[in-house]
């Protein structure tokens, strides 16, 4: 299967600690996007990026929160001294843009996070 | 900003119903999306449309993009217990960003 893939998939931490999660995109797709999910909530945006340039971020990512995407194929996402109010699910998104046309976005399996 | 708000919130029938999502907001998209998700998962796509007053289907699903582009609609007929999910609208906006809006989804449960 040549899916959006995420690690881990659960993460459970003490208020204060940083975690890092990484994204793998669909083969060949230039774009990534972060998403975070809080219960009962759909799916906001925090970041994206086009290969490996980080081209917007939501005001949403407050300056504890980086993004990476090196090389333009896998991303990291660090949250650093964590607060309760980090807990939700943090998704994943991959799509292959040409000029002015986008394919659609394919979702991973998210990675849920708890801070205790 | 760009919202969308889906109706109703929650929806609990029988098996074999039928049933209406809406989707609806205040401002063009160049396209809207469909997604189910389950607990625990990413979402799914299940449709994509693009044009004013597009209509799709799949199956048993039949999706609406309402003509001025700010709308939408997804019917299910004879609803199964396996369509038991969070369905998500989805607008792909303006600008070159792409980053996509999503309402706060229909949370759908069918009893057998």
């Amino acid at each position: 299967d040549t899916g959006v893939s995420q690690n881990p998939r659960h993460k459970i931490t003490k208020r204060g600690q940083n975690v890092t999660f990484r994204c793998d995109p669909i083969s060949e797709h230039n774009r990534l996007y972060w998403y975070r999910q809080t219960l009962g909530q759909g799916p906001e945006f925090l970041t994206y990026f086009q290969n490996e340039a980080q081209l917007e971020k939501s005001r949403l990512l407050s300056d504890r929160f980086s993004a990476e995407r090196p090389k333009g194929s896998f991303s990291t996402l660090e949250i650093q001294r964590t607060e309760q109010g980090d807990s939700a699910m943090y998704l994943c998104a991959s799509s292959r843009t040409s000029g002015r046309h986008q394919e659609t976005q394919y979702f991973g399996p998210g990675t849920r996070l708890l801070v205790l | 900003t760009q919202l969308l708000e889906q109706s109703p919130q929650f929806l609990s029938i029988q098996e074999g119903e039928n049933l209406t999502v809406y989707c609806n907001s205040s401002s063009v998209f160049s396209s809207l999306q469909w997604y189910r998700q389950e607990p625990g998962e990413g979402p799914v796509l299940l449709v994509t449309v693009v044009t004013g007053g597009e209509v799709k289907k799949l199956k048993r699903l039949t999706f609406q993009f309402g003509d001025a582009r700010k709308d939408s609609s997804l019917h299910i007929t004879a609803a199964q217990p396996g369509d038991t999910g969070l369905y998500l609208c989805a607008g792909d906006g303006s600008g070159s960003n792409y980053k996509l809006t999503f309402g706060k989804g229909t949370l759908l449960t069918v009893n057998p």
